[in-house]
């Protein structure tokens, strides 16, 4: 089937230390998205890419960084810069052409120790 | 600029009780409007959507009419049940965006049985 695969689900960190997340897509999609999560906060939009090589911070990217190396993957870091980063973080996916419909994996939760 | 206005929760409802959720948004022109739905454990999934005003998205007996005069895109169904309990996300297409969507806060829904 596809989707949106994103691991690991659930993800314990010190402070100072990076944490990389994956998101993998089979839908062929173009653009994919990082979202955080924070309760009462809706969703903030980390980075975005519309393109393999290519992408955009978002509103949130400070302490974050992302690379676009293949279509199907979309890995987000999140560094030891960023001041608060226990999230529930969501990757997304949207074709060519832009609906407004976006696919999201189920999540990874963070919590820094 | 552009931002969507959820109606606080969390939603504490019966099992047959009427459901509404305001949602009301600020934008440059009409932009296409949406409902996503987040069941717990999960990423969000669409749940229905309006493309201009007076359309009316439906689907699973939700319901939500784009009214362009009170620029408002509320939700509703008419009986709820149990397994609609999930945290509900009203949203927008950001003006002039590559492909972006702006969420609200979101609204939790419990309904009890």
């Amino acid at each position: 089937d596809g989707g949106i695969t994103q691991s690991p689900k659930y993800l314990f960190r010190k402070e100072g230390q990076n944490v990389t997340l994956s998101c993998e897509q089979n839908l062929n999609h173009d653009a994919m998205y990082w979202y955080r999560q924070d309760p009462g906060q809706g969703l903030r939009l980390i980075y975005y890419s519309q393109i393999v090589n290519d992408f955009q911070k978002g509103d949130i990217a400070e302490g974050y960084s992302v690379s676009r190396e293949k279509k199907e993957s979309f890995p987000l870091t999140v560094t030891s810069a960023q001041k608060n980063p226990t999230a529930f973080y969501l990757c997304a996916s949207t074709g060519t052409v832009f609906t407004g419909e976006l696919f999201f994996g189920e999540g990874s939760r963070l919590t820094v120790l | 600029g552009d931002s969507v206005t959820q109606m606080e929760g969390p939603v504490t409802l019966s099992e047959e009780a009427f459901l509404t959720i305001n949602c009301t948004y600020t934008a440059t022109g009409y932009p296409s409007l949406f409902w996503y739905v987040q069941y717990p454990g999960e990423g969000l999934q669409l749940l229905l959507k309006a493309t201009k005003a007076d359309d009316k998205g439906s689907n699973k007996g939700f319901e939500a009419t784009y009214r362009k005069e009170t620029t408002s895109f509320h939700l509703e169904k008419g009986s709820v049940q149990v397994s609609d309990s999930a945290v509900y996300f009203c949203a927008m297409i950001q003006s002039g965006s590559a492909r972006q969507l702006t969420f609200g806060s979101g609204t939790q829904l419990t309904v009890l049985p």
